[in-house]
């Protein structure tokens, strides 16, 4: 099985400034897809953004972008210019599109922008 | 609003009892997901239906079972109710048989507490 570490269980950041939030994942295959999900207060799951691992660049979703380092199996999301409307669980989900039928997601970060 | 629709929201019931949990697709996705989410954790898998057919198991309980009808709506039925049920079973759908590189679309969650 998948397994996918989220090693931060929370953090905090100052308005207008940068975070980033860590994730490893755990995989023999080599290509699968990751993504980064964003879980408010409302507890509504929402996609940030997703990366496809045959792609080597990182993607990029306005003030959210990763760091894809696939030969060390680590997925960070960073989010610039945090405002408050990102405090929020943050969720990595790692996906192979080959032989599962389901994500798996990291425990979470619970990220907290202070103003 | 995501497009899939999760009811009821919010369900309160004794041990030992019985409930039900209906989801209603985004329009045009074939793949039904059911996730269990406890307090304070990430996401676990449940189980998987594709246009009807069960396609993926995942740590679902003998006690839970579920179905996927010709208009594509799912029913999560949860029986002989334990105090550690309680949880936010979320819902989730897409069009391909695999989750895919667009990832999911999640409902807004079904609020469970056994008391």
């Amino acid at each position: 099985a998948q397994t996918v570490t989220q090693s931060q269980p929370e953090m905090s950041v100052q308005e207008a400034e940068t975070v980033t939030l860590s994730c490893t994942y755990d995989t023999s295959e080599n290509n699968y897809y990751l993504f980064w999900y964003k879980q408010p207060p409302s507890r509504q799951m929402i996609l940030v953004i997703r990366q496809e691992a045959y792609k080597q660049q990182n993607a990029t979703e306005n003030r959210f972008s990763v760091n894809f380092q696939k030969a060390a199996k680590s997925f960070s999301l960073k989010i610039s210019d945090s405002q408050l409307g990102d405090t929020a669980m943050y969720f990595c989900a790692f996906m192979n599109p080959k032989a599962s039928n389901q994500f798996y997601f990291g425990t979470g970060t619970s990220l907290t922008v202070i103003p | 609003d995501s497009g899939v629709t999760q009811t009821p929201k919010h369900l309160i019931t004794a041990t030992g009892q019985r409930v039900t949990l209906r989801c209603s697709p985004r329009s045009g996705d074939l793949s039904v997901y059911w996730y269990q989410q406890s307090l304070d954790q990430g996401l676990q898998f449940l189980i998987q239906y594709y246009n009807g057919e069960e396609r993926a198991k995942g740590n679902i309980l003998e006690r839970f079972s579920a179905q996927q009808f010709p208009d594509l709506h799912s029913e999560l039925n949860l029986s002989s109710l334990e105090l550690g049920d309680s949880a936010l079973y979320f819902c989730a759908s897409s069009v391909l048989i695999f989750g895919g590189k667009e990832g999911y679309t999640f409902g807004s969650g079904t609020r469970l507490t056994v008391v």
